[in-house]
């Protein structure tokens, strides 16, 4: 089954340990996301890659970096983990061929990730 | 700036209740709307969307969601819920011709046996 699956689904750091998250699809879509989601709260779009272009939110913390080496792998490192970015760590894609067409998001089962 | 709002946060119902959860936005724009149900243990995964037509739209398992553009609304219906309903329902919007999505802060069901 084409699926987007995500690596590990615990992760467990220090704080200010660096730490990566992994994201593969087998879809084939070109956009990809990385979501943060805490507890009781909306997701949170952190960026999103179109192809290889790049678009961050505004309010990212600079502590949250991305990577997109191919159409299949994301990776989301966060440089320096501080108490506060203990969440669960969601990917998502889709098939964006026109920006106004509904294109559904499809979505990982997501990594916990706890900051000691 | 752009929301949703989904002003149920908890809901608790009995099987075979009827079921109605609400969804606002505020963006002027043409949007798409989305239901999205997370059961236990599970990802996200999709309910319904909303593109353009019919402002009555029908997804699975029963579910279904009217558009109501003057209202900024999208509200999620289901006439008789099941205990298999259990579980979170989150609402989102993307603006037509962006790629962002905007969730809302989601709706606990429980539904009792």
């Amino acid at each position: 089954d084409a699926m987007v699956i995500q690596n590990p689904r615990y992760q467990v750091t220090q704080f200010g340990k660096p730490v990566t998250l992994s994201c593969s699809q087998t879809l084939n879509h070109n956009v990809m996301y990385w979501y943060q989601q805490k507890s009781s709260q909306a997701p949170k779009l952190l960026f999103h890659y179109y192809d290889k272009d790049f678009n961050n939110e505004a309010d990212t913390p600079d502590n949250f970096q991305s990577r997109r080496p191919n159409t299949s792998f994301c990776f989301l490192d966060i440089r320096s983990p501080g108490l506060g970015d203990a969440a669960m760590y969601l990917c998502a894609t889709s098939n964006a061929l026109l920006a106004g067409g509904a294109d559904e998001q499809f979505f990982g089962p997501g990594t916990r990730l706890t900051v000691l | 700036a752009q929301s949703v709002s989904q002003h149920n946060h908890h809901v608790i119902l009995s099987e075979a209740a009827s079921l109605e959860l609400g969804c606002n936005y505020s963006y002027g724009g043409t949007v798409n709307l989305f239901w999205y149900v997370q059961y236990p243990g599970q990802h996200l995964q999709l309910l319904l969307k909303y593109f353009s037509g019919d402002p009555l739209v029908k997804g699975i398992k029963g579910f279904e969601a009217e558009f109501i553009k003057s209202k900024f609304s999208f509200n999620l219906r289901k006439p008789s819920v099941q205990w298999s309903d259990t579980a979170e329902y989150f609402c989102a919007v993307k603006p037509s011709g962006t790629y962002k999505y905007i969730f809302g802060t989601g709706t606990r069901l429980k539904v009792l046996a």
